[in-house]
């Protein structure tokens, strides 16, 4: 239990473009998830917390007109990078925290796979 | 400060050896700890949470000093499977995790 997916795995696209990645935990109901940045050899940065149904909590420096999440339901969230850079290439990485009543533990964040994006 | 720091390694060790690693993280209030497994390319999975008394979990070791504010890992009878970057985590509450930028075991055969 407490699988954590996220789609797509890679993607390489132009500069200016939109990336959105989606993060869905499969099978239990995760009420908060995070989104995450991991550059080369650099620890995972937070970049939001996202509740379901509310908006999302962007930590410090971290632009929330460029970087758009939706967490409609409670097993999805959608992280969208807006106009994308080659500066924003790096891997993204969400995580779920299980509810009361669901398979994993609720003091335990599920990572999905991340998205290696890569920005020509 | 970085809120957790790791040293970065790499740790080289032969099969069968012990290994051990600290790091510390400098908010004092800080709940939860965490030892975090990253393999090359791939999302970290929990190893182990550390808790105040230290805990054992097979070959692993985990010790947590609230005093000096650090924690440390130890992997006895290394494994070449044990190959990988070991990430300390602390957190303030439940949910919100602080990310060492990760230590470096690699185990040789």
């Amino acid at each position: 239990g407490a699988v954590v997916s996220q789609h797509p795995s890679r993607v390489i696209c132009k500069s200016g473009t939109s990336v959105k990645i989606e993060c869905r935990s499969l099978d239990f109901q995760a009420t908060t998830m995070f989104w995450y940045r991991q550059f080369p050899k650099q620890s995972l940065m937070l970049m939001a917390t996202s509740n379901e149904g509310s908006k999302a909590t962007y930590e410090q420096g971290v632009e929330k007109d460029k970087f758009l999440i939706n967490h409609a339901s409670l097993t999805l969230s959608t992280l969208t990078v807006t106009s994308a850079h080659p500066e924003d290439s790096s891997f993204y990485i969400c995580s779920a925290a299980g509810s009361s009543g669901s398979p994993g533990r609720t003091d335990t964040q599920y990572f999905g796979p991340g998205t290696r994006l890569t920005v020509l | 400060r970085k809120e957790v720091e790791q040293d970065p390694g790499p740790f080289n060790v032969p099969e069968g050896a012990t290994v051990a690693f600290n790091c510390t993280y400098s908010n004092s209030a800080s709940q939860s700890f965490f030892w975090y497994r990253q393999d090359c390319r791939k999302e970290p999975k929990l190893l182990m949470s550390v808790y105040s008394s230290g805990n054992e979990d097979g070959r692993f070791t985990a010790q947590l000093n609230r005093a000096s504010q650090y924690i440390s890992l130890l992997i006895r009878d290394s494994k070449l499977s044990d190959s990988a970057t070991y990430l300390c985590v602390v957190s303030l509450n439940d949910y919100k995790l602080s990310f060492g930028a990760g230590t470096t075991v690699t185990v040789r055969a």
